[in-house]
């Protein structure tokens, strides 16, 4: 069963350019969630998405925009880049209904904004 | 909302000693509490996490950490360490009511072990 995958595993943009990351959830799970890692830190929560919906926001700005597909796969958008958006992305899926559900993590998408 | 704090951002220690590291948190609700491990270049991986019922939990690689409400605390601990537990680790909380069930996670823990 392979787990989350995510892609691509490293990219470098030029700043103002947009990227688009992809995820496909671990089988059988339902919500995916996208987590911003800068170095040395932990990551903040950008969004979640159930039923191809954005269920929840963290405090990122509207250059932060996502998908979800009706096979639950998800795309993560950012555009007009920024050098601080450089960073490890981190796609994350579960099965809804209960908050202890565990969250399966990718290995995530390292962006270099230059 | 809730609020984690790692109070070590790294932990040196030799190979077969005991380890331990902090997490406190803040919550105005009940939380359910967890402790991720990211080794390098990977995603996070659950290690353990804390529901319901016994305070003290443990993961199948001899990690255990213990609730502690009064203490607002849920630290990790380990009686030895290898040299393959260097890793960073990451406590984080979810509200265990409320709807919004999104983790916070604190800033991590990169635990060292030399030989």
């Amino acid at each position: 069963d392979a787990g989350v995958t995510q892609s691509p595993t490293h990219l470098i943009k030029t700043r103002g350019q947009q990227v688009t990351l992809r995820c496909s959830p671990k089988s059988g799970h339902d919500t995916v969630s996208w987590y911003q890692q800068a170095l040395g830190q932990g990551p903040q929560f950008i969004f979640q998405y159930y039923e191809e919906e954005e269920r929840q926001r963290g405090n990122f700005p509207d250059r932060f925009s996502g998908h979800q597909f009706p096979n639950y796969s998800s795309e993560l958008n950012v555009n007009a880049l920024l050098l601080g958006d450089s960073a490890l992305y981190l796609c994350a899926s579960s099965l809804s209904g209960h908050p202890g559900n565990t969250i399966y993590f990718g290995e995530g998408s390292w962006l270099t904004v230059v | 909302a809730q609020s984690v704090t790692q109070l070590d951002s790294q932990v040196p220690v030799f190979e077969e000693a005991p380890v331990e590291l902090r997490c406190n948190y803040s919550s105005s609700v009940s939380v359910y509490l967890f402790w991720y491990v990211q080794y390098p270049n990977q995603g996070l991986q659950l290690l353990l996490k804390y529901l319901s019922g016994s305070t003290l939990v443990e993961s199948i690689n001899g990690f255990e950490a213990e609730f502690n409400k009064s203490q607002t605390s849920f630290h990790l601990r380990k009686p030895s360490v290898h040299i393959s537990d260097t890793a960073e680790y990451f406590c984080a909380v979810t509200p265990a009511s409320g709807g919004s069930y999104i983790p916070t996670f604190g800033r991590g823990t990169s635990l060292i072990v030399h030989p």
